[in-house]
């Protein structure tokens, strides 16, 4: 089966700091992968995904991943955050061959002080 | 823009009652999905539609558990003989096969569950 790992569990970072959190997956095939960011009271909304091709994925909100297959990771930066950035941050994968099922990974709490 | 929308928002319970959730998808997408939510984790799938065919089951939904979509619309979660530790978010989630990315889901708020 497949898992994601995400090894910081909460971040503390002042504005203007760079950030770069980690995740990792566990799958031996072709992934799609995505990172989902939810903002205090708010749903998951999708930050980022990479499907194929340019393995550096741009984001909104200056928001940045890169794929390194060798890896299996999938970092999310930002060169710059904001207090407005404050979330959970998840990274989640699915398959090519079961792209229905997704997994996620267990979530970063981000919390920017101003 | 009507997005994933979960009726109700929260949910307390006696344990031992039955409970049933309801989700409305994104009116043009044909994939529905559940997640559950535990403090600390992320969403693990449970289940998820095609229209209304039922197509996969995690095992982490047991025989108390059941799902339908029965018009392909909206679709219930139902929880028989709730237990404590049932309590947790349930997230609905949508996706399209009609767009260029169709395994990009979109989330709804989730029903918080308590189970006392």
């Amino acid at each position: 089966a497949q898992s994601v790992s995400q090894h910081n569990h909460h971040v503390i970072l002042s504005e203007a700091a760079s950030l770069e959190l980690g995740c990792n997956y566990s799958y031996g095939g072709t992934v799609n992968l995505f990172w989902y960011v939810q903002y205090p009271g708010q749903h998951l909304q999708l930050l980022l995904k990479y499907f194929s091709g340019d393995p550096l994925v741009k984001g909104i909100k200056g928001f940045e991943a890169e794929f390194i297959k060798s890896k299996f990771s999938f970092n999310l930066r930002k060169p710059s955050v904001q207090w407005s950035d404050t979330a959970e941050y998840f990274c989640a994968v699915n398959s090519k061959d079961n792209f229905n099922k997704f997994y996620f990974g267990s979530g970063t709490k981000l919390n920017v002080k101003p | 823009d009507t997005g994933v929308s979960q009726d109700p928002r929260h949910k307390i319970t006696k344990r031992g009652q039955n409970v049933t959730f309801r989700c409305d998808p994104i009116s043009e997408h044909n994939r529905l999905y559940w997640y559950r939510q535990t403090l600390g984790q992320g969403p693990e799938f449970l289940t998820y539609f095609q229209n209304e065919a039922q197509l996969e089951k995690s095992r982490l939904l047991s025989d108390r558990f059941s799902a339908e979509r029965p018009k392909g619309s909206f679709s219930t979660l139902e929880i028989q003989r709730t237990e404590q530790g049932d309590s947790a978010m349930y997230l609905c989630a949508s996706s399209s096969t009609g767009t260029p990315y169709p395994n990009e889901q979109f989330f709804g708020p989730g029903t918080r569950l308590t189970v006392l």
